[in-house]
């Protein structure tokens, strides 16, 4: 049972553009949400991370949008560049233990030049 | 800034072998995670060590046991290997109790033949 879903499975995206992935979760204890980045032959890399007290939060070019009522979260990439191209996980965990995180399946985005 | 160590980064074992997985945080960081991420999957939590003691277990095969030393360094050991087992290694460090976010190594790549 996936306690973390993600969408869509791939992206592509034209540079410059926007590129968003979803996220959905069930369980109502999770309040952390963190987005990390995974190039191939790496460790995931921590983005951005946000707690359910805040519906936005943005760093660069990267906004968390938080909808705590539908249990959703999205990752918006604006002005999307090649560098970009990447997998990209959300995941859930609870505050308090940060580490133990639920991942969702994970977004194959590819930013073409 | 220092990253999280791991060692080796390529492992090839034969079905029914042993191997030791090498984690070194980053420094002052006092809990270490191990997560498996198999092939186009999301990681999966395996356990956790805060202290040298273990602070939290995820979905970890009876076959597999974990420490974390004095110098906060982890190893994972996997006995009687199968072929399943073939998958990318994470270890991730974090400062306890601090709300602090999870820092991925490189991973070590586990191939059983």
């Amino acid at each position: 049972q996936q306690q973390v879903k993600q969408s869509p499975q791939s992206l592509i995206v034209q540079k410059g553009g926007i590129s968003i992935i979803n996220c959905a979760y069930e369980n109502t204890a999770f309040d952390y949400f963190p987005w990390y980045q995974q190039f191939p032959g790496k460790g995931p890399a921590l983005l951005i991370a946000i707690r359910p007290d805040v519906s936005e939060k943005k760093e660069g070019r990267f906004t968390i949008s938080f909808n705590k009522s539908a249990k959703q979260f999205s990752l918006h990439i604006m002005d999307s560049q090649p560098g970009d191209s990447a997998t990209y996980f959300c995941a859930a965990s609870m505050l308090s233990n940060t580490g133990k995180l639920i991942f969702g399946q994970g977004t194959t985005l590819q930013v073409k030049p | 800034a220092a990253g999280v160590i791991q060692s080796p980064r390529h492992l090839i074992k034969e079905k029914r072998e042993t191997a030791t997985l090498k984690c070194y945080p980053i420094p002052r960081h006092d809990t270490v995670y191990w997560y498996q991420q198999g092939p186009g999957q999301d990681p999966q939590f395996l356990i956790s060590f805060y202290e040298k003691m273990q602070s939290d277990k995820g979905s970890i095969p009876d076959r597999f046991s974990a420490q974390q030393f004095s110098d906060y360094h982890s190893e994972l050991n996997m006995s009687s290997l199968e072929l399943g087992d073939s998958a990318l290694y994470f270890c991730a460090s974090s400062l306890q109790g601090q709300h602090s976010p999870l820092h991925f190594g490189n991973g070590t790549r586990l191939t059983v033949t």
